[in-house]
């Protein structure tokens, strides 16, 4: 029973390149929370989506970041035109209904050159 | 106030020490509480949910303040292995959750 899946593990880009990062949820949840975390800092809430909808983005920067959690295929986090300060660690999580305790995937190093 | 707010810490114990830590929210309708683990550079681990009635799983014991709005994790004979950031965790509204700063641990030989 596969845990939350997340890929790439690592991610270097250059500024103004795009950065896309995927999440695979546990198998039999529906429900997933993309979280940003800078060095030495707590985890930040960005996004919580079920499949095909978006359901609260109120942590979400309003420009360059987008996410989706289609029908098919994993959730993606998308930056456009990344800038030294997107680097961090982007954590998924995902749970099986609202409310509940989330699992969380091993992250996506982004690094900003 | 911050919506959830813990000490930062850190504590540095003994090992086989008694060590707790406390946390308070800010959103007095909130239902749903955590602890977490995350040792460094890795992902938050679940470690315990927390109840009203409060609850123990081996060295660990949770508790749940509604009047006060702070929920506290206790751990009894510390490891060196309990060294990592604990993680207070609350819901804040139906749809998500959030996450404290978090309480630096280190248990020294």
């Amino acid at each position: 029973n596969a845990g939350v899946m997340q890929n790439p593990r690592h991610l270097v880009r250059r500024r103004g390149q795009e950065a896309r990062l995927r999440c695979s949820p546990m198998k039999g949840h529906s429900h997933v929370y993309w979280y940003r975390q800078l060095p030495e800092e707590g985890l930040k809430f960005m996004v919580y989506l079920q499949k095909e909808n978006i359901i609260d983005e109120s942590g979400m920067p309003k420009e360059r970041f987008s996410a989706e959690f289609p029908k098919e295929g994993p959730s993606i986090l998308r930056i456009q035109q990344v800038v030294r300060g997107d680097s961090a660690a982007y954590f998924c999580a995902s749970s099986p209904g609202q409310v509940v305790e989330q699992y969380f995937g091993p992250g996506t190093r982004l690094t900003v050159t | 106030r911050k919506e959830v707010e813990q000490d930062p810490g850190p504590f540095n114990v003994p090992e086989g020490a008694t060590v707790a830590f406390n946390c308070t929210y800010s959103n007095s309708a909130s239902q749903s509480f955590f602890w977490y683990r995350q040792d460094c550079r890795k992902e938050p681990k679940l470690l315990m949910s927390v109840y009203s009635s409060g609850n123990e799983d081996g060295r660990f014991t949770a508790q749940l303040n509604r009047a006060s709005q702070y929920i506290s994790l206790l751990i009894r004979d510390s490891k060196l292995s309990d060294s990592a950031t604990y993680l207070c965790v609350v819901n804040y509204n139906n749809n998500d959750m959030r996450f404290g700063a978090g309480t630096r641990l280190t248990v020294k030989p």
